[in-house]
């Protein structure tokens, strides 16, 4: 099976701290994926990487930074965390193909106090 | 760009009986895939079905299947005999031609009764 883990299950930070989301998988997928989640909002693309030290920006990605020094490893990057950055983060990983499927980690859900 | 519509927010049906979950989707291209996800309260989502463009059957998994009518722009999830366990949101996706990344809805949230 699939295993996509991430750092934190729950996560609560200070205005204007550094935070560090880690996201890791164990099946050698080139993709992996950042979406954070809101009520009433679904899931919505943060950053993407197709390859090591490659990324790509998705739909809001201001406000945040993300390292790939290693193929199974994904991390988000808030550089200085707001209240509006209070969320579900969830990672993803997928390998390329005709389906693209995509497999999730558990989430973390970060308060920023 | 891709655009995926759910308009149920919250759907309710009691043990045993079928369910279906609206999806409807907007895209130009001319491949592409479709996908269901549930994710329970424990925040993980879990794949449940894909379908594809030129996929001339409708996608089954177990339980699940997908109803698929490409001249709508439709790709609603059928559950058949709902259980407690399926109560959970759930979200349809969809990835463009040549793209890797997904769109999803807004989600519909199912309660299953006893």
């Amino acid at each position: 099976d699939v295993k996509v883990t991430q750092s934190s299950r729950y996560l609560v930070k200070r205005t204007g701290e550094k935070v560090f989301l880690e996201c890791v998988q164990d099946m050698d997928h080139e993709n992996m994926f950042w979406y954070r989640q809101d009520p009433g909002l679904g899931l919505r693309l943060i950053y993407f990487s197709y390859d090591v030290k490659m990324k790509e920006k998705g739909d809001i990605p201001e406000g945040y930074s993300v390292s790939r020094e290693k193929k199974e490893r994904f991390s988000l990057i808030l550089e200085s965390a707001s209240t509006n950055q209070t969320s579900m983060y969830l990672c993803a990983s997928g390998v390329q193909g005709t389906r693209y499927e995509q497999y999730f980690g558990p989430g973390t859900r970060l308060t920023v106090t | 760009a891709q655009k995926i519509t759910q308009t149920q927010p919250g759907m309710f049906v009691q043990e045993k009986e079928a369910v279906t979950l609206d999806c409807t989707y907007d895209t130009s291209d001319q491949s592409y895939g479709l996908f269901w996800y549930k994710q329970p309260s424990s925040g993980e989502m879990i794949f449940l079905i894909y379908q594809g463009s030129y996929d001339e059957q409708n996608a089954t998994e177990g339980r699940y299947s997908l109803n698929f009518q490409k001249a709508r722009k439709s790709a609603n999830l059928v559950i058949s005999a709902s259980q407690l366990g399926d109560s959970a949101m759930y979200f349809c996706a969809m990835r463009g031609e040549g793209y890797s990344t997904l769109t999803f809805g807004k989600g519909t949230m199912l309660l299953v009764s006893p």
